[in-house]
């Protein structure tokens, strides 16, 4: 089964709106972090936030912020005042046993894009 | 400045061609990681390094091998027996996390393309 699933292949928004990826889990563990990532055409990997299984509050980064809905198991990404440089590939991904050095498991990605 | 360099950035290989790809970082980070990229695709695990001699297989390690003899070089070979290698590899790391948060976020370099010629 999946562990990182994210439905929505591709985005649109307008220049300035607001947009939310899509991100479910599946795991058993008590202990996990949630991580987005950024991949833009050159193809490097960006990290934009991260979310641990018992932070109460939900993360925020600039125009970044995690809608964390432990019950449901989803880790929505919510860009605000999107701008025409946000036009990539977004990652989310997810380390279980939240120790550091577990390697980190991937969904297939959201590709959006940015409208003027 | 520290981070993780991946060379070359682009590479071709020939069939029956053994490859090497190469990964060093300046960031003193205990873990090191080989994941590929398929187009439309998330990344895969191949091979992860927790500390220098050690290293384990991940989802897809078939036809690919690794070393880790140092801690700043974790190079990845991809053999004539990997039948479909045309893909975006990317290497990545995290620090020692009985020094660094838990929380800390894999580092990536800016990644291979291998293609068949």
């Amino acid at each position: 089964a999946q562990k990182i699933t994210q439905t929505q292949p591709g985005m649109f928004v307008q220049e300035k709106e607001a947009v939310t990826l899509d991100c479910t889990y599946d795991t058993s563990d008590q202990s996990y972090g949630l991580f987005w990532y950024k991949q833009p055409s050159s193809g490097e990997m960006i990290f934009l936030i991260y979310q641990g299984s018992y932070d109460e509050q939900n993360a925020t980064e600039g125009r970044y912020s995690l809608n964390f809905q432990k019950a449901r198991k989803s880790a929505n990404l919510v860009i605000s005042a999107s701008q025409l440089g946000d036009s990539a590939m977004y990652f989310c991904a997810m380390r279980e046993r939240n120790s550091g050095n577990t390697p980190l498991v991937f969904g297939k990605g959201t590709r959006l894009s940015v409208i003027a | 400045d520290g981070g993780i360099t991946q060379s070359p950035k682009y590479l071709f290989r020939k069939e029956g061609q053994n490859v090497t790809l190469s990964c060093e970082q300046n960031l003193n980070h205990d873990a090191m990681y080989w994941y590929r990229q398929d187009p439309g695709q998330g990344l895969r695990l191949i091979y992860y390094s927790q500390i220098v001699n050690d290293f384990q297989k991940g989802d897809i390690a078939e036809g690919y091998s690794v070393s880790r003899e140092k801690k700043e070089s974790f190079p990845l070979t991809v053999t004539s027996a990997q039948k479909n290698p045309t893909a975006f590899y990317l290497c990545a790391s995290t620090p020692n996390p009985a020094r660094d948060r838990e929380n800390q976020p894999q580092h990536f370099g800016d990644g291979t393309r291998l293609s068949i010629l």
